[in-house]
């Protein structure tokens, strides 16, 4: 069994800050990971993914994240947020077989006060 | 334009009336997903879809049911709705091939409060 453990419920940064989302996860094999945002009443969009190569990896509107075998992490960040920034943040995991769907954390939600 | 739209966008059934939530995408995408989101417990799968009659049981398929007779749509079947069913559904969709290597795209959701 696979899990994703987010260890931050809510996180609040002022814009212009610098923000770090903390993503565990639980699994011996080989995974893809990933980071999802959600805008209040919308769905899911894609931010990033990570499977081999480099462990950093670049995303949409400047976020990267950084896979640590070591640490079981993959840890989301950006430098500078934008009030538009504001969502929950999902982290997520899966063995990419085909017969899977991705294994959600619970999300972080990220307010950004101007 | 890559698109999944879900219908209706806010529900409301009385305990034991039948649910039918749709869902369509624009992108071809071979595997489709029903999720539902709950606070304190995530997203959790529901069923997933790898083609045209070609359904799977998810995490939590009871008191669910899926239909998919063209590529383009996913039905999600709740017959004699819960009260326990109240949640946000989403639909999602991806070419086939995994949920790893492959983006999913979401539709906005449904709310469906069984009273």
């Amino acid at each position: 069994t696979q899990t994703v453990s987010q260890s931050d419920a809510h996180v609040t940064v002022f814009e212009g800050d610098s923000v770090e989302l903390r993503c565990n996860y639980s699994y011996g094999g080989s995974i893809y990971l990933s980071w999802y945002i959600q805008h209040h009443g919308h769905g899911l969009q894609f931010l990033l993914k990570y499977y081999s190569g480099n462990p950093v990896v670049q995303g949409v509107n400047g976020f990267e994240a950084e896979f640590s075998k070591s640490d079981s992490s993959f840890h989301l960040r950006k430098a500078s947020v934008h009030w538009s920034d504001s969502a929950v943040y999902f982290c997520a995991v899966t063995r990419n077989n085909y017969a899977q769907g991705l294994t959600f954390g619970l999300g972080t939600r990220v307010s950004v006060f101007p | 334009d890559m698109k999944v739209t879900q219908m209706p966008r806010y529900l409301i059934k009385r305990m034991g009336e039948n649910v039918l939530l749709e869902c369509g995408q624009d992108m071809s995408h071979e595997t489709m997903y029903w999720y539902r989101q709950d606070p304190g417990l995530g997203l959790q799968l529901i069923y997933i879809s790898y083609d045209v009659d070609s359904n799977s049981e998810g995490d939590i398929p009871k008191g669910y049911r899926v239909s998919r007779k063209k590529r383009e749509h996913f039905s999600l079947i709740l017959d004699s709705a819960k009260t326990n069913q109240t949640s946000v559904y989403f639909c999602a969709s991806s070419l086939w091939g995994g949920a790893g290597q492959n983006t999913l795209y979401f539709g906005a959701g449904t709310r469906l409060s069984v009273l």
